[in-house]
């Protein structure tokens, strides 16, 4: 079946570490998202790729950094510089966004 | 610029009464329009799409939302509700072919 994967499923993380999100997809979509979701805020886009190779961005990308070598995968790294990276992490593709995104299950990040 | 307007951030109902979920959006063009649905710690689901083709747009499970051009309005309803229905509900926008704007959800609690 096809669809997106997100691992692990809940994360740990001690202050100071880097710690990095898997996303994979075999969907054949060209774009892929990272969200983070917190308590009453909705969805915040922090990164997101057209094309292999290619990223931009989002609203709150400061303290995260991304890669997309391959289109079936889009790897979310949470650097210490990222402030409180305690939230839920969403992966989500697409073939454009006018037809709606797919939903990975997301991954639970708690700094410890 | 786009947005989109949830007006409720909680919404109670008692099993087998209706539902209406309310969302209004701005759009600077003709938007495109989707409701999704999320259960605690799961990823978001597509409930239904409005892409310009029939104003009523009917979704998965019962639930239904009616493009409103002249209220700039894309209202979640269900006819008679069931307790697998408790779960945030999120209204979006499609900004341009690629991004989506999130509201800050809904969330519906369905009582016995």
């Amino acid at each position: 079946d096809g669809g997106i994967t997100q691992s692990p499923k809940y994360l740990f993380r001690k202050e100071g570490q880097n710690v990095t999100l898997s996303c994979e997809q075999n969907l054949n979509h060209d774009a892929m998202y990272w969200y983070r979701q917190d308590p009453g805020q909705g969805l915040r886009l922090i990164y997101y790729s057209q094309i292999v190779n290619d990223f931009q961005k989002g609203d709150i990308a400061e303290g995260y950094s991304v890669s997309r070598e391959k289109k079936e995968s889009f790897p979310l790294t949470v650097t210490s510089a990222q402030k409180n990276p305690t939230a839920f992490y969403l992966c989500a593709s697409s073939i454009t966004g006018a037809y709606g995104y797919t939903f990975g299950s997301g991954t639970r990040l708690t700094v410890v | 610029a786009q947005s989109v307007t949830q007006l409720d951030s909680h919404v109670s109902v008692s099993e087998g009464t209706p539902v209406l979920l309310r969302c209004n959006y701005s759009s600077s063009y003709s938007p495109s329009l989707f409701w999704y649905v999320q259960h605690p710690n799961k990823g978001l689901q597509l409930l239904l799409k409005y892409t310009s083709a029939a104003t009523l747009v009917k979704g998965i499970n019962g639930f239904e939302a009616e493009f409103k051009k002249s209220e700039t309005s894309f209202h979640l309803t269900k006819p008679s509700a069931h307790m697998s229905d408790a779960a945030e509900y999120f209204c979006v926008v499609s900004v341009g072919t690629d991004k989506l704007i999130f509201g800050t959800g809904t969330r519906l609690q369905v009582f016995p």
